[in-house]
């Protein structure tokens, strides 16, 4: 299995909502990572998780709150979030964070809040 | 901190003809870079990486770069260009100096003309 797996591809919620992004990967990678990208932007890092340990939490508002289970797992919990963070939300994991690895990513969820 | 630049954010090319995507890369130490591709509303696909070992890199379908020290760059080419190569191309930095992240440039969407 080479593949990282997200799921809901397409989410849509209200600003009062409370509802949870899902990455999984059994390659054995111990980094995960959470970027988000806006239409025609690059993808910006929001959250590392090194060793189910968050590494780097890039100033990121707490409305967005990352959880990594276990080594295969990572969650992006979402909470009364504003229309400006709509976005896609990639998942992406790499052997270990350093040393220059390439990440594998998913396809990422398509977030819409209204 | 590392930072890479992409010069030209759209690059059109006929089908068959060469490609070429620049990007220059700013860092204090040596780095590493990558090449993501991007398909519309998929996530990222790595290209090729280099990591301090040979300076002529290959990667998949066809893509090749070049790291030259002396002019801080890591351009892709493609000799002959497919009309299944147009997407978003993402050039990308790392530093194994401390928490190591992957920053990305701000792309280079590559149009194939028929």
């Amino acid at each position: 299995d080479t593949e990282v797996t997200q799921t809901p591809k397409h989410l849509v919620m209200g600003m009062t909502n409370k509802k949870s992004l899902k990455c999984e990967q059994h390659m054995g990678h111990r980094a995960m990572y959470w970027y988000k990208q806006k239409a025609k932007k690059p993808p910006e890092l929001m959250f590392v998780y090194s060793y189910e340990k968050l590494s780097i939490n890039e100033s990121v508002p707490s409305r967005f709150s990352p959880e990594c289970p276990n080594s295969s797992l990572l969650n992006l919990h979402l909470h009364a979030l504003q229309p400006e963070d709509s976005a896609l939300y990639l998942c992406a994991s790499s052997p270990s964070q350093g040393v220059g690895y390439g990440y594998t990513f998913g396809s990422g969820t398509r977030l819409t809040v209204v | 901190a590392q930072s890479v630049t992409q010069l030209g954010s759209h690059v059109s090319v006929s089908e068959g003809a060469l490609v070429l995507l620049r990007c220059n890369y700013s860092s204090s130490v040596p780095p590493y870079l990558f090449w993501y591709v991007q398909y519309p509303n998929q996530g990222l696909q790595l290209l090729l990486k280099y990591t301090s070992a040979a300076t002529l890199v290959k990667g998949i379908n066809g893509f090749e770069a070049e790291f030259k020290k002396s002019e801080t760059s890591f351009h892709l080419t493609k000799p002959s260009a497919h009309m299944s190569d147009a997407a978003e191309y993402f050039c990308a930095v790392s530093v194994n100096f401390g928490n190591e992240k992957l920053t990305f440039g701000t792309g280079t969407r590559l149009t194939i003309i028929p």
